[in-house]
């Protein structure tokens, strides 16, 4: 069965800091991986995917993620934090189902960060 | 380019009631998710819809229905609330529902019941 999950509720990074929010999955082939966030009171916006190709995947806002098969992580990353980066981020895992592909998505992880 | 469009944005509902809601995707999707969006459970997908056809479900009781017009807009209806139905309800539309498809979420309709 596929799942992903996000070990931590709730990351807090001081501004400028590098911040790391973790992700990991489980799911039979090919992993197709996502990021996305939410602010409060808004939708999900997409960040980044990982589909094939170089490991490190670059994305909006300055986010990158590094895909790891052998330790089954997606992790986000970004090297320098801003404030308003605070907001509820989500790993999803794409798998087939009934022809099309559905995406399973992590807790969600709190991203918090101090001025 | 237009981003997905939900109606109504909030609402309040009694226990028993029914309600509908309404999604718009994105002009030229034809895939559209919807996604109930709890404290407690997190998201849970609800099912998918594609040209006008259930393509997959998720694990909800029967209360929970939708349906998909010849234009792509998507409607769901959940019928005799239950407290536990408060909830944000987002929904998302991708082209085709394709396995590299970016899904693109509206903002939600935000329903509570009482």
């Amino acid at each position: 069965a596929q799942s992903v999950a996000q070990p931590e509720d709730q990351v807090n990074v001081a501004e400028g800091n590098p911040l790391t929010v973790k992700c990991t999955y489980s799911v039979s082939g090919n992993p197709y991986l996502f990021w996305y966030v939410q602010y409060p009171n808004r939708g999900l916006q997409f960040l980044l995917k990982y589909i094939t190709g170089d490991n490190l995947v670059k994305g909006s806002y300055g986010f990158e993620a590094e895909f790891n098969k052998s330790q089954t992580s997606f992790h986000l990353k970004k090297p320098s934090a801003l404030v308003s980066d605070s907001a509820l981020y989500f790993c999803a895992v794409s798998f087939a189902s009934g022809g099309s592909y559905i995406p399973t998505f992590g807790r969600g992880t709190s991203l918090i960060v101090h001025p | 380019k237009a981003g997905v469009t939900q109606t109504p944005r909030y609402l309040i509902k009694t226990r028993g009631q029914q309600v509908t809601l309404s999604c718009s995707p994105i002009s030229g999707h034809r895939s559209v998710s919807w996604y109930q969006q709890t404290p407690g459970q997190g998201l849970q997908f609800l099912f998918e819809y594609f040209s006008e056809t259930q393509r997959n479900k998720g694990n909800f009781p029967g209360r929970f229905s939708g349906r998909q017009f010849s234009n792509s807009r998507s409607e769901m209806n959940v019928s005799t609330l239950e407290l536990g139905d408060s909830a944000l309800y987002l929904c998302a539309s991708s082209l085709m529902g394709g396995k590299e498809e970016t899904q693109y979420f509206g903002p939600g309709t935000r329903l509570l019941v009482l």
